[in-house]
């Protein structure tokens, strides 16, 4: 089956550095890859949307410039967060969809999750 | 616009009892699928089921069973004989084509405990 791959799995970084995290599709190509927020028991909130070879679309309310994401190749997505901030703690989430005839048709398949503490 | 509402926020049963997770979503577009995902305690997310609009039979896959009720905009989800092992936090999630970038956007959630 298709297989997100999310890394790291957990980062602890101090105030005002940047974190990396990175998404790759391993055994698909996706053209869109979909970055998400879950704050404790709460739902996935969708930050944006990473297109291969263009910018991000992000959703209202999202900071462009302290989420950086970069779509460089069909199986790569990174999301930076930028000059964190301990109110940047969370668990990114990415996933993809395969890239079928029918792109309403493939389910979502989700990283791992990277849970961020921001110290 | 989209929606998607799971009402019950935590269920808490006892291992072997039938439990049913209720999904109701909003849609204006009469072309769409409708998802099911479980995220246990480690957090990944699971996907289980995809039900297209135009689809409405319901589905049984061992313990599971889906109920697609496009009448009520429903589709439930029942686990029978519930395990341990069910207890994690189960998502209803919707893609219609009118979201324009292919987004699918997901209910609250509802925590499931199964105690032994």
């Amino acid at each position: 089956g298709a297989v997100v791959s999310q890394h790291p799995s957990r980062v602890i970084c101090k105030s005002g550095t940047s974190v990396k995290i990175e998404c790759r599709s391993l055994d698909f190509q996706a053209t869109t890859m979909f970055w998400y927020r879950q704050f404790p028991k709460q739902s996935l909130m969708l930050m944006a949307t990473s297109n291969e070879g263009s910018k991000a679309t992000y959703e209202q309310g999202v900071e462009k410039d302290k989420f950086l994401i970069n779509h460089a190749s069909l199986t790569l997505s990174t999301l930076t967060v930028t000059s964190a901030h301990p109110e940047d703690s969370s668990f990114y989430i990415c996933s993809a969809r395969e890239s079928l005839g029918d792109r309403g048709s493939s389910p979502l398949h989700f990283g791992n999750g990277t849970r961020l503490t921001v110290t | 616009a989209q929606k998607v509402t799971q009402a019950q926020t935590e269920i808490s049963v006892v291992e072997k009892e039938d439990v049913t997770l209720d999904c109701v979503y909003e849609t204006r577009d009469t072309t769409y699928y409708l998802f099911w995902y479980k995220q246990p305690p480690s957090g990944e997310l699971v996907f289980l089921i995809r039900r297209n609009s135009f689809d409405e039979q319901n589905e049984i896959s061992g313990r599971y069973s889906w109920n697609f009720q496009k009448s009520t905009s429903s589709f439930n989800f029942t686990i029978t004989a519930s395990q341990v092992v069910d207890s994690a936090v189960y998502f209803c999630a919707l893609w219609d084509s009118g979201t324009g970038g292919f987004k699918t956007i997901f209910g609250a959630g509802t925590r499931l405990f199964v105690k032994a």
